[in-house]
């Protein structure tokens, strides 16, 4: 079955310091792949996205490269800051999925990624 | 941020008692979801409801009841739960049917068994 595997955790920067968390998976099919960010204290956003080989997500500074090759889709920021600490999951869904897995998301175990000023 | 919301944000419940968590989406979508989110645990997917019928039980245990009256409206209904159901119980929704289609999620009721 398709699964998600991310760098395990916690993360601890420095505000301004480059952040990568890596995020690979297997899946059967051509999936799309998402990242997403909790907040303390409340639900999932969906920060970015990538529904095909070679796109690249980006939002709020963030990006992510659809590797096909490498079966990966690590985030990226450049200068990260104190407001960005949150937890981060990684998460693909099979477009092509039949029968009752259409929709589903599959999560990564999420990354806690902590800045400090 | 008000496309999917959920009531109450914080619910404390004996053993014994009977209560039922709510979840709107005011997005058009017709999948909806109900996810469990515990410490130091991968995110669980519960309930799937695609066009209002359920697509998916992921071996919820029968305490948990999910109840999906149209496409807008879903619900959690529990009973007799024990204290390791204490979590944060996520609503998300998306568009329905076959596709590729990211989620956007409630921001969850923080329950609470004593």
């Amino acid at each position: 079955g398709d699964s998600v595997t991310q760098m395990e955790g916690p993360v601890t920067l420095s505000e301004e310091a480059f952040l990568t968390i890596n995020c690979t998976y297997t899946a059967t099919g051509y999936p799309s792949l998402f990242w997403y960010v909790q907040y303390p204290g409340e639900g999932l956003q969906l920060l970015l996205k990538a529904t095909k080989a070679d796109d690249k997500g980006s939002n709020k500074g963030f990006e992510a490269t659809y590797r096909k090759e490498t079966t990966s889709f690590h985030l990226e920021k450049g200068s990260v800051q104190v407001s960005d600490s949150a937890v981060y999951f990684c998460a693909l869904s099979d477009p092509h999925a039949g029968g009752t897995s259409y929709g589903k998301l599959t999560f990564g175990q999420g990354t806690i990624l902590t800045v400090h000023p | 941020e008000t496309g999917v919301t959920q009531t109450p944000r914080h619910l404390v419940m004996g053993m014994t008692n009977k209560k039922s968590l709510k979840c709107e989406q005011h997005l058009g979508h017709n999948a909806m979801y109900w996810y469990k989110q515990s410490a130091k645990k991968p995110l669980e997917l519960m309930f799937v409801y695609n066009f209002k019928e359920q697509t998916e039980n992921n071996s919820v245990p029968s305490r948990f009841s999910p109840e999906c009256p149209n496409s807008s409206h879903l619900f959690l209904h529990l009973h007799t739960l024990q204290p390791e159901d204490s979590a944060l119980y996520l609503c998300a929704s998306s568009q329905g049917g076959q596709g590729s289609y990211e989620q956007y999620f409630g921001p969850g009721t923080r329950l609470t068994v004593t």
